[in-house]
């Protein structure tokens, strides 16, 4: 049962446009959600967080939305750079802890 | 600050073998946890660990097991495996248990 959800496995966006990225979630028990970006035959890495308590959290050129009545999240990437081209996970974690994270979405920037 | 460290990060196995994977969390950090992540996917949660306690498991079989150590390092062992278990094998650790955890950057498992 897949309880954090990204339906776009990939994505294409013109350098120095916005590249959205979108996740949805079914347990409304997650308070905590999270980005991150992939290379291949790498770790993921921590790209933003943002907690239940709010709706936007910014980081530079990365701003994440959150919507709790529609149980989703998105990801903002202005302006979008080709080194952005990555698989870009989201993930949600409630009060036990677990992480949970969507299948990813990959992003590629064309220069 | 080193980073969170995984050895080794290539391994070739038999079908049938058994396997450990090792991982060193940032130092500090208590919890540890392992993904399993295969093509199309994402990262399959297999098991957390906080303290040397096991938090909370995955959906695998009992073929995937780990521990933790007082260090904070932590082993994942597969026994008997089967050429599904093909994966790139992830390790995360985190400060609290509702912080960001960070990755170390696999251990590339093929059974052949």
């Amino acid at each position: 049962d897949q309880q954090v959800k990204q339906n776009s496995p990939s994505l294409s966006v013109q350098e120095g446009r916005i590249s959205i990225l979108n996740c949805d979630y079914t347990n409304s028990m997650f308070d905590y959600f999270l980005w991150y970006k992939k290379y291949p035959a790498e770790g993921p890495t921590f790209l933003i967080s943002i907690s239940s308590i709010k709706d936007k959290n910014e980081d530079g050129r990365f701003t994440v939305f959150l919507n709790k009545s529609a149980k989703h999240l998105s990801l903002h990437i202005v302006p979008s750079q080709p080194g952005d081209s990555a698989v870009y996970f989201c993930a949600a974690t409630g009060r036990l802890g677990q992480f949970y994270f969507g299948t990813g979405t990959s992003l590629t920037v064309i220069p | 600050k080193a980073g969170v460290t995984q050895t080794p990060r290539y391994l070739i196995k038999t079908r049938g073998q058994q396997v450990t994977l090792s991982c060193s969390p940032i130092s500090g950090h208590r919890s540890v946890s392992w993904y399993q992540q295969t093509p199309g996917q994402g990262l399959q949660f297999l098991f957390e660990y906080f303290s040397e306690t096991q938090r909370n498991k995955g959906n695998f079989p009992g073929r995937f097991s780990g521990r933790q150590f007082s260090n904070s390092r932590s082993e994942m062992n597969v026994s008997t495996l089967e050429l599904g278990d093909s994966a790139l094998y992830l390790c995360a650790s985190r400060l609290t248990l509702n912080t960001e955890a960070f990755f170390g950057q696999g251990t590339r498992l093929t059974v052949v």
